[in-house]
């Protein structure tokens, strides 16, 4: 069974660059049937999607973050990591990463992330 | 705003049928993209509840049902428990957006 763990620093200075990560368990992320997702949540607000990769490397993303997103793949690791620059106190959330198919799923526990000085 | 309306809240008593919208339009929903449910229990991540519109996947109780129709979907729980208490959100993709969407979600709650 597949499972999604995310990592990396909870709080996050203003303007520096929010770094996570997503390790995959019980499966390959190179199974190639599947792309890689980052998705986040504000405090007491909706889900807002942040972006995908499959694991040769093609990424798609939220318009409204595209210029500031980056999702990259590392296969050797089965993990894949999101950095999104300039951050601002807009940016606190949970992050989820999550496998898509048909829907996401599963989704990791999530890491909820605070951008402050 | 989400792309995707849904209710704020629903509520039903014990062993009750509430129903869940979701509206969209002619660039999501209504273009032909599937649509997504997932169900957000206090405190914990998202998990997917129906898939491709009217799928459940294993483990999901028969009790949860989705439908979709032109640019909307509906959600179906029937004989409600307390379980059943969390945020619902309808999920699909949107063309002029060139992105998923969600929407803004819909806190059920069982008197």
């Amino acid at each position: 069974q597949v499972q999604l763990q995310e990592s990396g620093p909870g709080l996050v200075k203003p303007s520096q660059t929010l770094s996570l990560t997503c390790t995959v368990s019980g499966g390959s992320i190179s199974s190639g049937n599947y792309y890689w997702s980052w998705i986040r949540q504000h405090p007491g607000k909706g889900l807002e999607w942040i972006g995908y990769i499959y694991y040769r490397g093609s990424t798609y993303y939220n318009p409204s973050l595209k210029s500031r997103v980056t999702i990259s793949v590392d296969t050797s690791k089965n993990q894949f990591s999101l950095k999104l620059s300039s951050v601002t106190a807009a940016d606190t959330a949970v992050y989820y990463c999550a496998r898509v198919a048909r829907g996401f799923d599963p989704w990791g526990q999530g890491t909820l992330v605070t951008v402050s000085s | 705003q989400s792309v995707l309306t849904q209710p704020p809240s629903v509520s039903g008593a014990p062993g009750q049928r509430v129903t869940i919208s979701c509206t969209g339009s002619s660039s999501n929903i209504g273009a032909r993209f599937d649509v997504h449910w997932y169900q957000q229990l206090p405190g914990t991540a998202p998990k997917l509840l129906i898939y491709s519109n009217t799928n459940r996947p294993s483990g999901v109780p028969d009790r949860f049902s989705g439908s979709k129709s032109g640019t909307s979907a509906s959600l179906a729980i029937t004989g409600l428990q307390a379980e059943d208490e969390a945020d619902y959100y309808c999920q699909s993709y949107d063309s002029s957006l060139s992105g998923v969407v969600f929407g803004g979600g819909t806190n059920l709650t069982v008197l």
